[in-house]
């Protein structure tokens, strides 16, 4: 596609409940990226994956948190027993490999709300 | 570890003005890439600029440059001319050699017709 994409673009949940966010990167980039940006905070870094390596997931808060990219294209973030405070923006990126001066393509995000 | 520190919640600017955005940073290594992106109320963020670490000259584009100043660990952004249009939350970041990008806390920019 012309972006990367992001669905869905607002959530509204109840604690306790499942919910998957997917991100479908631009055709092509190997590296995708998930971060988490709270009400007027910045931005907080989740996991990264490059191409077929091991993915980096040291920025995951808790085990309820969970991530995959199959085919080396789209990805879903999965986010177990929903707590308030994982209300956030939920942000995917995607560059084409991860080198120091790649610029990152952001998606619009997804609005998670715990209620 | 690599921090990115931004000490401006909010700037606010006249229209036609100038203004400079701060961004402190800390890193143990000596090759990284600074980058300023542009976060509008789509959410949707845009790079603005990048400056490699080992590069003195300051990067440009357009009405946007930056002041890097390596041995202060600063990459402050100016924006010239301002536009309605410029404002936005700022986010300087920082990245090391196929390291993850950490970013700032980010700056809030209004700018006043």
């Amino acid at each position: 596609g012309a972006g990367v994409s992001q669905s869905p673009s607002n959530k509204v949940t109840e604690k306790g409940k499942d919910v998957e966010l997917r991100c479908d990167p631009i055709s092509g980039h190997t590296a995708l990226y998930w971060y988490r940006q709270s009400l007027g905070q910045g931005l907080e870094f989740l996991i990264y994956f490059q191409g077929n390596s091991a993915p980096d997931k040291s920025g995951l808060p808790s085990d309820r948190f969970s991530a995959e990219r199959t085919g080396g294209s789209v990805s879903t973030l999965t986010i177990q027993r929903t707590q308030q405070e994982d209300s956030a923006v939920y942000l995917c990126a995607s560059s084409r490999r991860t080198a120091t001066n790649e610029k990152l393509f952001f998606g619009s995000g997804t609005q998670l709300s715990v209620l | 570890a690599q921090t990115v520190t931004q000490s401006q919640p909010e700037m606010s600017v006249q229209e036609a003005e100038t203004v400079t955005l701060s961004c402190t940073y800390d890193t143990s290594e000596s090759d990284y890439y600074l980058f300023w992106y542009k976060q509008p109320p789509s959410r949707q963020m845009i790079l603005v600029i990048r400056q490699e670490a080992y590069k003195q000259q300051n990067a440009t584009e357009n009405r946007f440059s930056v002041n890097f100043q390596k041995a202060a660990k600063s990459f402050s952004l100016k924006i010239s001319d301002s536009q309605l249009g410029d404002a936005a939350m700022y986010f300087c970041a920082l990245n090391n050699y196929g390291q993850n990008f950490v970013f700032g806390p980010g700056t809030r920019l209004s700018v006043l017709p």
